[in-house]
């Protein structure tokens, strides 16, 4: 399966606890997204890698998230001391260029109680 | 104002019907747009891709695109109870990295 791949598809965990996230992307793409999505709702963006570069963080991105796509290869999404509200499918995008078809992977569902 | 918006649905059509969706955009520079199918509790899966004015054709897909009116379409011809699913509408804006979505309009397809 050459898509993108995340891991892993479901967490469930303890409020005050820490999550850890892992995307691959399609191996020739250098653009990276996170988004986030609730139910009912379009996903919302978190932040954009291109190569190894984060070059754009969502105001929705709170001092506990944070995301490093070391060598420009795979990605990891991070919260730290999880809340409720933290609750949510956090996705995981890539595409070649700017302007081109952005590419889903499954998705991680995270359920904070 | 948002950057992307959709007629929320829900929308239901009997099989065999034409759905039509439709997504306005804020900012008139944006370039390039896209719509995505979301089964429930699944990824997004893109599905057209649309960067010029005019229509696009995709098997029982096509795609309208009027800049001048900052509107995108979406019209899904001989609809199947598969197609019932939430569209969501993306929209690359110019010096913007990322894809901004619609909140979506959920689709079913009457048997």
């Amino acid at each position: 399966d050459t898509g993108v791949s995340q891991d892993p598809r479901h967490k469930i965990t303890k409020r005050g606890q820490n999550v850890t996230f892992r995307c691959d992307p399609i191996s020739e793409h250098n653009r990276l997204y996170w988004y986030r999505q609730t139910l009912g709702q379009g996903p919302e963006f978190l932040t954009y890698f291109q190569n190894e570069a984060q070059l754009e963080k969502s105001r929705l991105l709170s001092d506990r998230f944070s995301a490093e796509r070391p060598k420009g290869s795979f990605s990891t999404l991070e919260i730290q001391r999880t809340e409720q509200g933290d609750s949510a499918m956090y996705l995981c995008a890539s595409s070649p260029s700017w302007e081109s078809e952005a590419f889903f992977g499954q998705g991680t569902r995270l359920t904070v109680v | 104002q948002k950057e992307v918006e959709q007629n929320s649905g829900p929308l239901s059509v009997p099989e065999g019907a034409i759905a039509s969706l439709n997504c306005t955009y804020s900012d008139r520079g944006s370039q390039s747009f896209f719509w995505y199918r979301q089964y429930s509790g699944k990824s997004p899966e893109l599905i057209m891709s649309i960067y010029s004015n005019g229509d696009k054709e995709d098997g029982r897909f096509t795609a309208q695109l009027n800049k001048a009116s900052q509107y995108v379409s979406l019209l899904i011809r001989d609809s199947q109870p598969s197609d019932s699913a939430t569209y969501l509408c993306a929209v690359n804006r110019p010096n913007d990295y990322k894809l901004s979505f619609g909140a979506g309009t959920t689709v079913t397809v009457r048997a």
